[in-house]
């Protein structure tokens, strides 16, 4: 099966800086990769996902870059506001959606004002 | 619009004892998920439903763990006999078809003692 690996486990920086978490997998066969953001006390919510048939992504202050060939994908936030403080799970899957998802480990981001 | 809602949000019991997280899913959606989390990891897929149907509960441990999903709309996960490691965050979501984005629920938080 699909195995996804997520780093850091945790990160801090200051209001204002980037942020960047990086996610590997495991099977060459997966072709959506989603990035959720989970509060304190919340599920997940989805913040933005990559096909495999593109190499970068952009909404605003949130991007996500995939790498097929090495197996590797990251989420970068630039201008980080401590509203951004959550823990942050990558995923894969090979269904094209969304129906049977493997997640990371999670990286809890603190924003330090 | 009501998102997905569970209950109870918490749970304490002792090992041994059966106990049951229900949920009530978006409107409309009819595909319903239960996954697992433990602390400080991903969540995990149990089960997957289309309607009333299982369709993916390769995942669930089914000499303790049921679920059920009557009338293809709320849902039901117990647990019969709880054991120590059971103790998790247990979360719903939902989907408009297998292919739409999931909605998490707040999920509920078992303890067993």
């Amino acid at each position: 099966g699909e195995n996804v690996e997520q780093h850091p486990s945790t990160l801090s920086v200051q209001e204002g800086d980037s942020a960047v978490i990086k996610c590997t997998y495991s099977d060459s066969a997966s072709n959506y990769f989603p990035w959720y953001k989970q509060e304190l006390g919340k599920g997940p919510q989805l913040i933005i996902d990559i096909r495999s048939n593109v190499g970068e992504k952009k909404d605003q202050r949130i991007a996500v870059t995939l790498n097929k060939t090495a197996k590797h994908f990251s989420l970068h936030i630039t201008e980080t506001q401590p509203e951004d403080s959550a823990v942050y799970f990558c995923a894969a899957s090979n269904s094209g959606g969304y129906q049977k998802v493997t997640f990371g480990t999670g990286t809890k981001l603190q924003v330090i004002p | 619009e009501a998102g997905v809602v569970q209950s109870p949000r918490y749970k304490i019991i002792e090992k041994k004892q059966p106990v049951a997280f229900w949920c009530n899913p978006i409107s409309g959606h009819n595909t319903l998920y239960w996954y697992l989390q433990n602390l400080g990891q991903g969540p995990e897929l149990l089960i997957r439903y289309e309607n009333e149907e299982a369709v993916d509960d390769s995942q669930l441990p089914k000499d303790r763990f049921s679920a059920e999903r009557l009338k293809g709309v709320d849902s039901t996960l117990k647990i019969q006999p709880a054991e120590l490691g059971d103790s998790a965050v247990y979360l719903c979501a939902s989907s408009f078809g297998s292919q739409g984005e999931q909605y998490f629920g707040p999920g509920t938080r078992l303890t067993v003692t």
